[in-house]
């Protein structure tokens, strides 16, 4: 079964910083099959990001995933005040789907 | 647009049923699965559920196998979660999810999520 670890668990930035958040994969897997989320306090998630690095229809260009293997990043180029939020990864693999246990990004 | 309508939840005792509907819209239904995610409270997001888009192809996380049915009904756009035996600890938001496109209805992917449905599983 694979484990998703994301770190850190909450991120304390200001608005114009840049956010990195980080998603461990406990083995290899296929960036084809990572996903990238994003939650506000009493919303549905948004999807961000497909395929690892792909932006979903309307998401602003200072959202970017990369990665492989075990180690993916999504990456927030300057941080506005709507991009503080709860962030998830997401991979699926033969008939199983698996999430990693969020990271918050607040402000500092 | 893209709607998922979802319907059905509450408060039910330990060891109760309960059914979910997910009422979809906008989109060529049948060619998509559909998967149900849940989140316990003040908790991250876990995956529950899925059937695929001929509802040939059902899976189910560890945690609800043999207690949680998926199904699905293309001509009225529905799917349906059925919840038996349920424990405390199956009290959660229920969010319908959709699969991104580029996955040809594999449901690897969640584009699209309804805004969710609460089950509390109390005494």
């Amino acid at each position: 079964e694979i484990v998703l670890t994301q770190s850190p668990g909450t991120l304390s930035l200001s608005p114009g910083e840049r956010a990195t958040l980080s998603c461990r994969a406990s083995q290899t897997v296929s960036g084809t099959y990572l996903g990238w989320y994003q939650q506000k306090p009493g919303q549905a998630p948004r999807l961000l990001i497909y395929g690892a690095s792909s932006r979903a229809t309307g998401i602003p260009d200072r959202f970017s995933g990369s990665g492989s293997g075990t180690d993916f990043t999504l990456t927030i180029s300057r941080l506005e005040p709507e991009d503080f939020a709860v962030y998830y990864c997401q991979h699926y693999d033969n008939s199983r789907w698996t999430f990693g246990q969020g990271t918050k990004v607040d402000i500092k | 647009e893209v709607q998922l309508l979802e319907s059905g939840g509450g408060l039910v005792q330990p060891g109760g049923s309960l059914r979910l509907s997910c009422a979809a819209s906008g989109f060529n239904f049948h060619s998509f699965a559909i998967s149900w995610v849940r989140q316990a409270p003040g908790k991250g997001l876990e995956w529950v559920s899925t059937v695929s888009g001929s509802a040939t192809n059902t899976f189910y996380a560890d945690s609800v196998k043999g207690r949680f049915t998926i199904s699905r009904d293309n001509s009225k756009k529905m799917v349906y979660l059925q919840m038996n035996s349920l424990r405390a600890e199956d009290t959660a938001v229920y969010y319908c999810t959709k699969d991104h496109p580029y996955y040809y209805g594999l449901g690897a992917i969640f584009d699209f999520w309804g805004q969710g449905i609460l089950v509390t599983v109390s005494s």
